[in-house]
């Protein structure tokens, strides 16, 4: 069974750029979380999607976005990048239904410069 | 607001000894579930264990042991005889429930470091 897959693993961007990110979920896993990752803060909700609708939404400001498509894969899209942005970015997938175990990606690597 | 803490930021030990790994958490519901995470250099959280309020059962799979207790809020880890591969980062988490979806509390993690 495939794990969750993120694309890419790295990435560099300049400051003001824009980001796109991507998850492709376990299949049958129809919940994807996205977490930032950074030395500072931690671990840090960012939002999850179910059936391609937000459910919950971490506190970040309206450049953090995301979405999910019928086949439960999900991106997420950081605007007007800054140089805190930079850090690891983990997408979690779970059942959806209930406190379930949620499985992580191996995350992007988000370099701001 | 729900909260996790992870007063250890670092621990050493050299290979074969014990080592507890700490954590205590906030949450005012009466339902709720720990976690604990395992984050090796590659990046990736791996899934260790889940635990719900209601179940204060002790769990051993192997090597690891979990302590539970609700009276004292906290949900400890013990790896017995350490391995060099047990170097990770470990998080503990507890799980909000909101609108139906599942949001992950992370404590700041114990970056473990066993020395051959």
């Amino acid at each position: 069974k495939a794990g969750v897959t993120q694309t890419p693993r790295y990435l560099i961007k300049t400051r003001g750029q824009q980001v796109t990110l991507s998850c492709s979920p376990i299949s049958g896993h129809r919940s994807v979380s996205w977490y930032q990752q950074t030395p500072g803060q931690g671990l840090q909700f960012l939002f999850e999607y179910f059936s391609e609708t937000q459910r919950n939404k971490g506190n970040f400001p309206g450049r953090f976005s995301g979405r999910q498509f019928s086949n439960s894969r999900s991106e997420m899209n950081v605007s007007t990048l800054e140089l805190g942005d930079s850090a690891l970015y983990l997408c979690a997938s779970t059942h959806g239904q209930g406190a379930n175990e949620a499985f992580f990606g191996q995350g992007t690597r988000l370099t701001v410069v | 607001a729900q909260k996790v803490t992870q007063a250890q930021t670092e621990i050493s030990v050299v290979e074969k000894e014990d080592v507890t790994l700490d954590c205590v958490y906030e949450t005012r519901d009466t339902t709720y579930y720990l976690f604990w995470y395992k984050q090796p250099p590659s990046g990736e959280l791996v899934f260790l264990i889940r635990r719900n309020s209601f179940d204060e059962q002790n769990e051993i799979s192997g090597r690891y042991s979990w302590n539970f207790q609700k009276s004292t809020s906290s949900f400890n880890f013990t790896i017995t005889a350490s391995q060099v591969v047990d170097s990770a980062v470990y998080f503990c988490a507890l799980s909000e429930k909101i609108q139906g979806a599942q949001k992950l509390v992370f404590g700041q993690g114990t970056r473990l470091t066993i020395n051959p």
